[in-house]
């Protein structure tokens, strides 16, 4: 399976804390997308890192990228709990030839309030 | 308002009864794809179309297919549904190609039960 992978598959942090999410993929890409998903509903994009790139700011988004280890991080800081969802991230499939994406499995954020 | 729209929402079918799951976008997006998602296992490519008549596989097109006839419509086929095809679905949209700097525009997604 070309899937990518991410952990923790679950975090639960509370408040104002920071919350660190992790990716890793398979093979090499063009950029490598993140997407939130509220219980259930359709993802949003929240931001994109290309390959030449090593780290991106987005408001409370930090997105680092480290090809050679075929690996990338999200943070979030000063969560808030409407930060609860899912985060996938997605890499596409160019070096295969091909226009696939590949998700990750997804990591659960839970923020209490 | 630009979106993706999927219709039905919900679906509840039996073994073998061929059913179409619409999707259409209003951005005039070149590229639109479809997802399943079951629990554990993420989002997994179905199909994705390049543009009008232009289609190809994603990781797991077994038991389906896509048609491009028009450019905001990409529906998705279920010849002869089975159980392992209960899922939720979801079909997405972009300007650009995989591997662009163009993000996707996701539907709200149809959960399908097949019995």
């Amino acid at each position: 399976s070309q899937q990518g992978e991410e952990d923790p598959q679950a975090l639960s942090i509370q408040e104002g804390e920071n919350a660190t999410m992790n990716c890793s993929y398979k093979t090499s890409i063009n950029n490598l997308q993140w997407y939130r998903q509220n219980s259930g509903r359709g993802l949003v994009h929240l931001i994109l890192i290309r390959s030449n790139e090593r780290e991106k700011h987005s408001g409370r988004l930090r997105v680092t990228l480290d090809t050679s280890k075929k690996s990338s991080s999200l943070l979030i800081t000063a969560s808030r709990a409407a930060d609860t969802a899912s985060y996938f991230c997605a890499t596409d499939a160019s070096a295969s030839g091909t226009y696939k994406y590949i998700f990750g499995t997804g990591t659960r954020l839970k923020v209490l309030a | 308002e630009a979106q993706v729209t999927q219709n039905p929402r919900y679906l509840i079918t039996v073994t073998g009864k061929k059913l179409t799951v619409t999707c259409s976008q209003n951005m005039n997006h070149e590229y639109m794809s479809w997802y399943r998602q079951d629990p554990g296992l993420g989002l997994r490519q179905i199909y994705y179309s390049m543009n009008v008549e232009v289609t190809d596989k994603g990781d797991v097109p077994e038991g389906y297919k896509v048609s491009r006839k028009e450019k905001r419509n990409f529906p998705l086929i279920l010849e002869s549904p089975s159980p392992n095809q209960t899922s939720l679905y979801f079909c997405a949209s972009s300007f650009g190609l995989a591997g662009s700097s163009d993000t996707q525009y996701f539907g709200p997604g149809t959960r399908l039960t097949v019995l």
